[in-house]
């Protein structure tokens, strides 16, 4: 069984400001890993993945995470943040089943301030 | 191109009613699957569709039923509805061998 813990439910930070969200993660076999992004009333959007190779994962709209597999973390992380990043962030965790069943953290808000 | 559709995108029933969520993609996934969105819980997986004529329990199936019509379309039924099943519920797809799920515009379901 796997599992996903996101550290911080609400991270509030101001525009043009730098953001790290937190996110790990338990399993006892490999995983692909990912993040998505859910805009109020709308539905989830890929923002990034880890499946293989290099730990630095780049992504949409600027954002960016490493894999670090000893500290079984998947941070995600916007060196300057805009006002239209504020949404709901949840970080994400599948086996290598053919279902890719995926297992969701409970969400980190992002509320970019002017 | 409309990609993953979900009907309704509101209803509210009351306790003990029935109702079928509709889910249709256009993107030739195998995968198909629904989830439900509580808040502080994320989103956690009801039922699975890994290719057409299969279904699979999730973490949440119970009161649920699915049916996987095609490979376009997999619906979701309340047999008997229950407050506890108030939530927003997503349908997503995806292509077999891979990892990126693509997700509907949600239902937003409210029982009384």
């Amino acid at each position: 069984a796997q599992s996903v813990t996101q550290l911080d439910s609400q991270v509030p930070v101001f525009e043009e400001a730098p953001v790290e969200l937190r996110c790990n993660y338990s399993s006892s076999v490999s995983v692909y890993l990912f993040w998505y992004v859910q805009y109020p009333n709308q539905g989830l959007q890929l923002l990034l993945k880890y499946l293989s190779g290099s730990t630095l994962v780049k992504g949409i709209n600027g954002f960016e995470a490493e894999f670090n597999k000893s500290q079984t973390s998947f941070h995600l992380r916007k060196p300057s943040v805009h006002i239209s990043d504020t949404a709901e962030y949840f970080c994400a965790v599948s086996d290598s089943g053919s279902a890719r069943q995926l297992t969701f953290g409970s969400g980190t808000q992002l509320t970019v301030l002017p | 191109n409309a990609g993953v559709t979900q009907t309704p995108k509101f209803q509210v029933l009351k306790t003990g009613q029935s109702m079928t969520l509709q889910c249709a993609q256009d993107m030739n996934h195998n995968s198909m699957y629904w989830y439900r969105q509580d808040p502080g819980m994320g989103l956690r997986l009801i039922y699975y569709s890994a290719s057409e004529g299969t279904t699979d329990k999730g973490e949440v199936p119970n009161g649920y039923n699915v049916s996987r019509l095609n490979k376009r379309e997999f619906s979701l039924r309340l047999e008997s509805a229950a407050p506890s099943q108030t939530s927003v519920y997503f349908c997503a797809g995806g292509l077999a061998g891979r990892d990126t799920q693509y997700f509907g515009p949600g239902t937003r379901l409210t029982v009384l």
